[in-house]
């Protein structure tokens, strides 16, 4: 159960487009379409925005997409605002039906 | 809207036991895939147990033969009993929602408890 391999930090100034990877192996992140991406401002818990690879939850912005490649997962945020800035943190389901999250990302709008 | 609130958690020595308490409203914990995670501070998130709708549960290796998951159908809570404590175990505890499961999808989270393990 090791954790998924995502950068400590993105940035990005307003308008742009950034991308987070997130790297796992053949038992997590490349064996289900079950990836899941969430997002923490400081002090709150944390909200899901993506799943299942791609799907976003009703109310999340358009500008969050996200795909896979092989045992590689990203989330894309494109038209950086203010707002993005926050923790991000990606997730999948494992052959052996545990959950494991990776490190968590720090974006930060420049 | 449906709500997750958990309790249960404060300072406790090296070795002790603690359970924490989730209590869900405005939908049925038995009906979901339920799951505890936790946030040690300024640290990433980990996944710590689950319970799936027919019962079966599943734990990470850190906290394997220590930790219990349980829920109570007639009070719609979840619980997570944690025995031999650690230092390492130190962090603020979510219940989280995975529906509808099991895919690791966790759609609603509380506001956590936290639990500080130190002599």
């Amino acid at each position: 159960q090791s954790a998924l391999t995502q950068p400590a930090s993105v940035s990005g100034s307003p308008g742009q487009s950034i991308t987070i990877s997130c790297t796992g192996t053949s038992s997590d992140v490349g064996a289900y379409d079950y990836v899941s991406w969430y997002q923490q401002y400081p002090g709150k818990a944390p909200k899901i925005i993506i799943y299942e690879v791609t799907y976003r939850l009703s109310g999340v912005s358009t500008r969050f997409s996200g795909s896979k490649s092989g045992n590689t997962a990203s989330l894309t945020i494109s038209g950086l605002q203010a707002e993005d800035e926050a923790d991000y943190y990606c997730s999948s389901y494992t052959t052996t039906r545990a959950v494991v999250f990776g490190g968590g990302t720090r974006v930060t709008v420049l | 809207e449906a709500q997750l609130e958990e309790s249960g958690g404060g300072l406790i020595q090296p070795g002790g036991s603690l359970r924490l308490t989730c209590e869900a409203s405005r939908f049925i914990v038995s009906d979901h895939f339920m799951n505890w995670v936790r946030q040690a501070p300024g640290k990433g998130l980990e996944w710590v147990s689950a319970i799936y709708t027919g019962g079966n549960t599943y734990y990470a290796d850190s906290v394997k033969g220590r930790f219990t998951i349980s829920r109570d159908n007639s009070k719609n809570n979840l619980y997570l009993q944690m025995n031999s404590l650690r230092v390492e175990d130190t962090a603020l505890y979510y219940c989280a929602r995975d529906p509808p499961g099991p895919d690791g999808a966790f759609d609603l989270w509380g506001q956590g408890t936290m639990v500080t393990v130190s002599s």
